[in-house]
């Protein structure tokens, strides 16, 4: 029940295309979830998170869509670059509040790759 | 601002010896740290979390004799990989969090244990 199940795990675009990552989640308890970003030999960067409140958030090229009903939700990276080119983890924490200090659980993680 | 960062960035040691890595939040002060580790092209796995000032919870399967963790201060926590062995040869990150959900990543070490 613990488990984000993340897909595809390798992911090829020409640039300016739409890269599309998704990813799966059982437990309802989750209420935090944030995409990271990662360069070999690199610690992950945050890229964006959302809250199931709301069905979609956008920063710059980068949107999250949330569908809580169905317990997915994907990342979209717009005109896509060959600097974006990286590892991709969607992650899901329960409320940070009480004992459970917003432990994050990781999806597999999709490694992209953008082709000039 | 919210940096996070780790020393050593790579440290190769003999096998049987320790190794300290250290895990610093430079612009906030961290209520919780964690400790994860990673495999080759894995995804991260998380270790244990800590509290300043409190002993760390260890996930399930982590030995918390061989994976000492201090976090004395809400700036400082360390990982102390004990009697290291090759199958120890890792890549660790911390992250800290200021509390709510957005953990901070530090940039990582590598290990290896020869």
């Amino acid at each position: 029940q613990q488990q984000v199940k993340q897909s595809p795990q390798s992911l090829i675009v020409q640039k300016g295309g739409i890269s599309i990552i998704n990813c799966a989640y059982e437990n309802t308890a989750f209420d935090y979830f944030p995409w990271y970003q990662q360069f070999p030999g690199k610690g992950p960067a945050l890229l964006i998170a959302i809250r199931p409140d709301v069905s979609e958030k956008k920063e710059g090229r980068f949107t999250i869509s949330f569908n809580k009903s169905a317990k997915q939700f994907s990342l979209h990276i717009m005109d896509s670059q060959p600097g974006d080119s990286a590892t991709y983890f969607c992650a899901a924490s329960p409320y940070a509040g009480g004992t459970s200090y917003g432990k994050l659980t990781f999806g597999q993680g999709t490694i992209l790759t953008v082709h000039p | 601002g919210a940096v996070v960062s780790q020393h050593p960035s790579r440290v190769i040691c003999k096998s049987g010896t320790s190794v300290k890595i250290e895990c610093r939040s430079l612009d906030f002060q961290a209520t919780t740290m964690f400790w994860y580790r990673q495999f080759p092209k894995k995804s991260l796995m998380l270790m244990a979390t800590s509290n300043e000032g409190s002993k760390a919870t260890y996930e399930q399967g982590v030995e918390k004799d061989k994976f000492l963790i201090n976090h004395a201060s809400l700036t400082l926590s360390t990982l102390t990989v004990t009697s290291a062995h090759p199958e120890d040869s890792s890549f660790y990150i911390c992250s800290a969090s200021i509390r709510g959900n957005e953990q901070y990543f530090g940039p990582g070490t590598r290990l290896t244990v020869t």
